[in-house]
């Protein structure tokens, strides 16, 4: 079962902070988030392992709390090149396979 | 060439015809994946290949056969297809295919239509 986004859009200023959660009905593995602009390919941010990590990079950070089999992706100080599509993947713990959620839409306006 | 390069990147046939999407990656991965991507549905995975052998067919129709000759190159054959085929359709590739290393490079797209 397709893990499920929120909020499913958002609009921001510049500057503003966001939160976008991906949550899964199934004990998770791990959980992948991605990021695609208009036109463009899916590009990785990162992958965050069972075991309640957190991680980050510059001002976009997620966190995955195995227990809740949730994950929330924070966007900090959000700039116009953050608007795009972001989508989560769950990797089931038991069947190991990457299921992909319906994307969360992040305008960015100035 | 870098990454992951797709052809051709737009294609119109009709439900007669036969035509192939082709994939190469210059990354040194070990994993191919072939996805759809249509318009308010999440990314379903159609194939993976993992060292040129294939590892998962999420119940795809027999009107797509992918083919990996090798661990760089992945095609998707295309025969007698419905309208509802059309959509875009996504290469990446990956160190591994689950796990820590299953971080996905994905290839531009093909946008297929199908009349």
């Amino acid at each position: 079962q397709q893990p499920v986004q929120s909020p499913q859009a958002v609009i921001l200023r510049e500057g503003e902070d966001a939160v976008i959660n991906c949550s899964s009905s199934k004990a998770l593995y791990s959980v992948h988030w991605y990021r695609q602009k208009h036109g463009e390919a899916p590009v990785f941010l990162m992958i965050l392992l069972k075991g309640g990590e957190q991680k980050g990079h510059e001002k976009i950070s997620a966190s995955f709390n195995e227990k809740k089999q949730q994950s929330s992706l924070y966007l900090t100080a959000s700039q116009l090149s953050y608007s795009g599509t972001y989508f989560c993947g769950t990797e089931g713990l038991s069947d190991r396979k990457l299921i992909w959620g319906l994307g969360t839409s992040l305008a960015v306006n100035p | 060439e870098t990454g992951v390069t797709q052809t051709p990147r737009h294609l119109v046939m009709g439900m007669t015809n036969k035509k192939s999407l082709k994939c190469e990656q210059h990354l040194g991965h070990n994993a191919m994946y072939w996805y759809k991507q249509s318009a308010k549905k999440p990314l379903e995975l159609m194939f993976v290949y993992n060292f040129k052998e294939q590892t998962e067919n999420n119940s795809v129709p027999s009107r797509f056969s992918p083919e990996c000759p090798n661990s760089s190159h992945l095609f998707l054959h295309l025969h007698t297809l419905q309208p509802e085929d059309s959509a875009l359709y996504l290469c990446a590739s990956s160190q591994d295919f689950q796990g820590a290393r299953n971080e996905q490079y994905f290839g531009p797209g093909t946008r297929l239509t199908v009349t």
